[in-house]
């Protein structure tokens, strides 16, 4: 099946900072990304729709300039969560859609900020 | 909007029994696909079993198999001969068969225990 990896897999900063995370398909081309957002053993939040080329498709109530999202490439989205705060600790996850619309999903990135 | 419904938060089974998770979702389309998910403690999620709408045939993967109503918008995941390795919180989703990149709709996940 198709390979979705995510990077880095824990990040620990210091609030005020920025963190990046690498949302890659190793064997197929994801013109569309999904990044969720979930707390422990709660449902998947989606957070925004990545299109490669152009710019992300956010959910109500998720701040844009918080969660800056690109998609430079067929395989690479990245998610930045800008001047980073403890409230945004979380578990992230990246997903790609392959053909009947079955998600494949990265391995998840687990933030905390101190 | 399509909502998706888990009413079981947890389910516990004992080995290489059979246990059936619930599911069932609203929407106003007649073409879509359903998804159970399984996300066991490591956390990557993986696809278990799909369903599209336009198939009568409940889909079957080795010890997974669905129970499709569509008229009772049901969806429900029987899981059989019940192993170690099945312990994971189970989500259901939908996803619309409009469009190209349609997004997901997902359950609240039960959590499932397989007792040895």
């Amino acid at each position: 099946g198709a390979v979705v990896s995510q990077h880095p897999s824990r990040v620990i900063c210091k609030s005020g900072t920025s963190v990046k995370i690498e949302c890659r398909s190793l064997d197929f081309q994801a013109t569309t990304m999904f990044w969720y957002r979930q707390f422990p053993k709660k449902s998947l939040m989606l957070m925004a729709t990545s299109n490669e080329g152009s710019k992300a498709t956010y959910e109500q109530g998720v701040e844009k300039d918080k969660f800056l999202i690109n998609h430079a490439s067929l395989t690479l989205s990245t998610l930045t969560v800008t001047s980073a705060h403890p409230e945004d600790s979380s578990f992230y996850i990246c997903s790609a859609r392959v053909s009947h619309g079955e998600l494949f999903f990265g391995e998840g990135s687990r933030l905390t900020v101190l | 909007a399509q909502t998706v419904t888990q009413s079981q938060p947890e389910m516990s089974v004992q080995e290489a029994e059979t246990v059936t998770l619930s599911c069932t979702y609203d929407t106003s389309e007649s073409d879509y696909y359903l998804f159970w998910y399984k996300q066991p403690p490591s956390r990557q999620m993986i696809l278990v079993i799909r369903q599209e709408a336009y198939k009568q045939q409940n889909a079957t993967e080795n010890r997974f198999s669905v129970n499709f109503q569509k008229a009772a918008k049901s969806f429900s995941l029987k899981i059989s001969d019940s192993q170690l390795g099945d312990a994971a919180m189970y989500f259901c989703a939908y996803r619309s068969a409009k469009g190209n990149a349609g997004k997901s709709t997902f359950g609240d996940g039960t959590t499932l225990t397989v007792k040895p």
